[in-house]
């Protein structure tokens, strides 16, 4: 069974990066699918941050693309996201996700997600 | 705002059947698969229907979907207290050469 955990600060000052890991059991990341993040923020639908496929391309939303960085550990069966100058407006639950394909919203199975917060 | 249109609000008693649409346009729900996920409360969103009316193992059979032209529906017959949860649609954008998101759906059964 794939099984995905999100870690990382769960506070972050505004105009700092925030750094998150996804680490995946169950599943080499380098075998094959798609790793992707989605953002929650307060009051607002689900976002799309960007998907690396298991050969380490990345694709980013054109908004955040300017600030998202994504990249995998493989020896430790992880992926990870950077997003750099955050706003108050980044305040979000982060989720990382498992992406069955390239040109699909088909995510399967997803994290528990992280509740980033954004403040001084 | 989200991009594709979902309703904020959906309501229906035990047993009912209740539906809950998602519109868009020709860039993604007219050209690409519709996908729905069910989020419990405090929960991380659940793959409900993929391909716009495929079930996943374990989903029941009251749960399910359609597309036609630029719209889709998630369809629950049957509703049960359980079922009262967070909905969203989802599909890929040619445009934005990504997925894109409903702005959910919030399900309560009275």
């Amino acid at each position: 069974q794939v099984q995905l955990q999100e870690s990382g600060p769960g506070l972050v000052k505004p105009s700092e990066t925030l750094s998150l890991t996804c680490t995946v059991s169950g599943y080499s990341i380098s075998s094959g699918y798609y790793w992707g993040w989605i953002r929650h923020p307060p009051g607002k639908g689900l976002e799309w941050i960007g998907s690396m496929s298991h050969s380490g391309r990345t694709y980013y939303s054109p908004s955040l693309k300017s600030r998202v960085t994504m990249s995998a550990d493989t020896s430790k069966n992880q992926f990870s996201l950077k997003l750099s100058s955050v706003t108050a407006s980044d305040t979000a639950v982060y989720y990382c996700a498992r992406l069955s394909g390239m040109a699909v919203a088909w995510f399967d199975p997803w994290g528990q997600g992280t509740l980033v917060t954004v403040s001084s | 705002q989200s991009v594709l249109t979902q309703p904020p609000s959906a309501s229906g008693t035990p047993g009912q059947r209740v539906t809950i649409s998602c519109s868009g346009s020709s860039s993604y729900i007219g050209s690409n698969y519709v996908y729905w996920y069910q989020q419990l409360p405090g929960t991380a969103p659940k793959l409900l229907i993929y391909r716009d009316n495929q079930r996943p193992s374990g989903v029941p059979d009251r749960f399910s979907g359609s597309r036609s032209g630029t719209s889709a529906s998630l369809a629950i017959s049957g509703l049960r207290s359980e079922d009262e949860a967070d909905y969203y649609c989802a599909a890929w954008d040619d445009s934005l050469s990504g997925p894109v998101f409903g702005g959910g759906t919030k399900l309560t059964v009275l």
